[in-house]
């Protein structure tokens, strides 16, 4: 199966500070990443979906300006949470799906203070 | 719509009793079924997947599942709980191609000695 990798596990920033998030396929040449959110004790939202070279697909409700995705190359698709707020923090998982199977993360706690 | 529905959101069982955990879904074309499960802050590890054939179909850890689709149901099983066992199990559904999954709210495990 597909190994992916995210980094960072944890991070903690100040309200109103970026951060970023990257996901690495690191077998596989993914032309799609999926990018997840887990709110505690929730199951995982999908926020959107990164292609390589073209723009990310959002999904209904979540902000395109706030949550950048970048998506440069075929083993690498970053996350940017933008102007961070308290909110924000949650889990978020990315994913590749090579075949019918999908593969994780490790996931990247993010706390915003 | 296509959901997955995990109706029990917690479930507590004895060690070495068994275990059934529910998943019923809605999809409107050929579906894909997945068990994964999540330990505390990380990413998620298929237990089982069902595609087509026979549909009673093994997975790691000791698990199995049943597809009905007369039910729309994929039922988790499990004979023997482990204390290892806690953790935080998802449904999830999708298609047969490259595209996202739709995961169930989830069922938190816990095992008594």
């Amino acid at each position: 199966g597909a190994v992916v990798s995210q980094h960072p596990s944890r991070v903690i920033c100040k309200s109103g500070t970026s951060v970023k998030i990257e996901c690495r396929s690191l077998d596989f040449q993914a032309t799609t990443m999926f990018w997840y959110r887990q709110f505690p004790k929730q199951s995982l939202m999908l926020m959107a979906t990164s292609n390589e070279g073209s723009k990310a697909t959002y999904e209904q409700g979540v902000e395109k300006d706030k949550f950048l995705i970048n998506h440069a190359s075929l083993t690498l698709s970053t996350l940017t949470v933008t102007s961070a707020h308290p909110e924000d923090s949650s889990f978020y998982i990315c994913s590749v799906r090579p075949n019918t199977e999908a593969f994780f993360g490790q996931g990247t706690r993010l706390t915003v203070v | 719509a296509q959901s997955v529905t995990q109706p029990d959101i917690h479930i507590t069982v004895s060690e070495g009793a068994s275990l059934e955990l529910r998943c019923n879904y809605s999809y409107g074309a050929t579906p894909y079924l997945f068990w994964y499960v999540q330990s505390p802050g990380q990413g998620l590890q298929l237990l089982l997947k069902y595609f087509s054939g026979d549909t009673l179909v093994q997975g790691i850890k000791g698990f199995e599942a049943e597809f009905k689709r007369s039910q729309s149901s994929f039922n988790l099983r499990k004979p023997s709980v482990h204390w290892s066992d806690a953790a935080e199990y998802f449904c999830a559904v999708g298609d047969g191609g490259y595209n996202k999954l739709i995961f169930g709210a989830g069922t938190r495990l816990a095992v008594h000695p």
